[in-house]
């Protein structure tokens, strides 16, 4: 199966500085990416869709400019949390979806645990 | 697009099948159910997904009602690992159409017994 991973798996920063989580596919090209993030015993809530070589599509409310997306290659998308701040903290999830395979499955990371400080 | 309900949590002793229910009332033609699931602390794992045929693959099988309204995820032999959340999933499409995105509800909560 398609293999999705992201890095880093858990960080802890003092609040203001920014953060960067890192999400590759490993054995498939992505066209599109999805970053979700879940507070604590919540579901999953969409943040942003990212497609190569394009500006990422943010959901209402989320912050574009707090929330940098960059999809600069087919197997690499990065989400920049900047200026964190406590309520910032929170599990991020990233997934990738197969467009070749042409079942549309969306393949998920294991996720990274940010705590801000 | 079409929402779904799901029970908030469910019980199933280990070695015997669960069966989690969905309902999709809304759903359009054009429109795949998609089951995932989510153990605690990782990211959702894709299980199986259909459009009004009845599915099995090495996981599990989707029944769907002959009026698509609901369907139905069968683990046939549910063990401890089995524990999470399992999210039933109507997928929508975008004004691109080229996209779609996935909108997670709250999920069951799967609690697999000894």
């Amino acid at each position: 199966g398609a293999v999705v991973s992201q890095h880093p798996s858990w960080v802890i920063c003092k609040s203001g500085t920014s953060v960067k989580i890192e999400c590759r596919s490993l054995d498939f090209q992505a066209t599109t990416m999805f970053w979700y993030r879940q507070f604590p015993k919540q579901s999953l809530m969409l943040m942003a869709t990212s497609n190569e070589g394009s500006k990422a599509t943010y959901e209402q409310g989320v912050e574009k400019d707090k929330f940098l997306i960059n999809h600069a290659s087919l197997t690499l998308s990065t989400l920049t949390v900047t200026s964190a701040h406590p309520e910032d903290s929170s599990f991020y999830i990233c997934s990738a979806r197969w467009w070749e395979r042409g079942t549309n499955e969306q393949f998920f990371g294991p996720g990274t645990r940010l705590t801000v400080l | 697009d079409a929402k779904t309900t799901q029970p908030t949590s469910m019980d199933c002793a280990e070695g015997r099948a669960a069966n989690l229910p969905c309902n999709h009332s809304t759903i359009s033609g054009n429109e795949y159910v998609y089951w995932y699931r989510q153990i605690h602390s990782q990211g959702p794992q894709y299980i199986i997904h259909g459009l009004k045929n009845n599915e099995t693959n090495e996981m599990a099988s989707l029944i769907i009602t002959e009026d698509r309204k609901s369907s139905t995820l069968i683990l046939p032999h549910a063990t401890l690992r089995d524990t999470a959340v399992y999210y039933c999933i109507v997928r929508v499409l975008n004004s691109g159409g080229s996209n779609y995105k996935l909108t997670f509800g709250k999920g069951t909560l799967l609690t697999v017994n000894p």
